[in-house]
């Protein structure tokens, strides 16, 4: 398994402002995504994010809202932009290895939009 | 579009009662993972099925894929209040991709 740490594990942000949250792994991974928890909810895929590349984006969320970096294979940022209330979630890293059918969760940061 | 369907959506039950959980789908998966989120932490992965009939026991937890890799279960017998939670069943399809679809989740207390 992979440790998966991410900071901050919470912050309270104000509407029009930005906010980036960093992934960071203990080990080389393969594939690299971020999910958004909304209260209550399951998880929504937001995008794989690709090693040296541009994230590939799931339906409804685009790259200007959030970008995505991934500058090495243990390394990844996700920026919320432009924030309204309707962007509190929480919003989880996740990896897997090529080989593995395994999925490991960091911790999640917990983001409120006032 | 593969979607995974988990009943029941919530479970209120006494500590030492018996439940199962269900995550059905039509489509076929080439595997499928059972997870388990407390409040405040990320989901954390208790077990990965990927044969068609297979078995898996995890303490009091008894894991099941159908035979058809279309449907799986999670049965907790004695349930404790530290098995409260929020269970989570997801799984890739067949069709070699990387992408892993999950369920809505069944959010169960255990009350003492």
């Amino acid at each position: 398994s992979a440790v998966i740490s991410q900071k901050p594990s919470r912050d309270i942000c104000q509407r029009g402002t930005s906010l980036t949250i960093q992934c960071q792994v203990d080990s080389q991974v393969t594939m690299m995504f971020w999910y958004r928890q909304q209260p209550g909810q399951s998880l929504t895929l937001i995008a794989t994010a690709n090693q040296g590349s541009e994230a590939t984006y799931e339906s409804g969320f685009v790259i200007d809202k959030f970008p995505i970096s991934r500058p090495n294979l243990t390394f990844s940022t996700l920026t919320v932009s432009n924030m309204s209330p309707e962007d509190s979630s929480i919003y989880l890293c996740s990896v897997t290895g090529v080989d593995s059918y395994e999925q490991y969760f960091g911790p999640g940061t917990r983001l409120t939009v006032t | 579009t593969q979607l995974l369907e988990q009943s029941p959506q919530f479970l209120s039950i006494q500590e030492g009662e018996n439940l199962t959980v269900y995550c059905n789908s039509s489509s076929v998966f080439s595997s499928l993972q059972w997870y388990r989120q407390e409040p405040g932490e990320g989901p954390v992965l208790l077990v990965t099925v990927v044969t068609g009939g297979e078995v898996k026991k995890l303490k009091r937890l008894t894991f099941q894929f159908g035979d058809a890799r279309k449907d799986s279960s999670l049965h907790i017998t004695a349930a404790q209040p530290g098995d409260t939670g929020l269970y989570l069943c997801a799984g890739r399809g067949d069709t070699g991709g990387f992408k892993t679809i999950f369920g809505a989740g069944t959010r169960l207390f255990v009350k003492a």
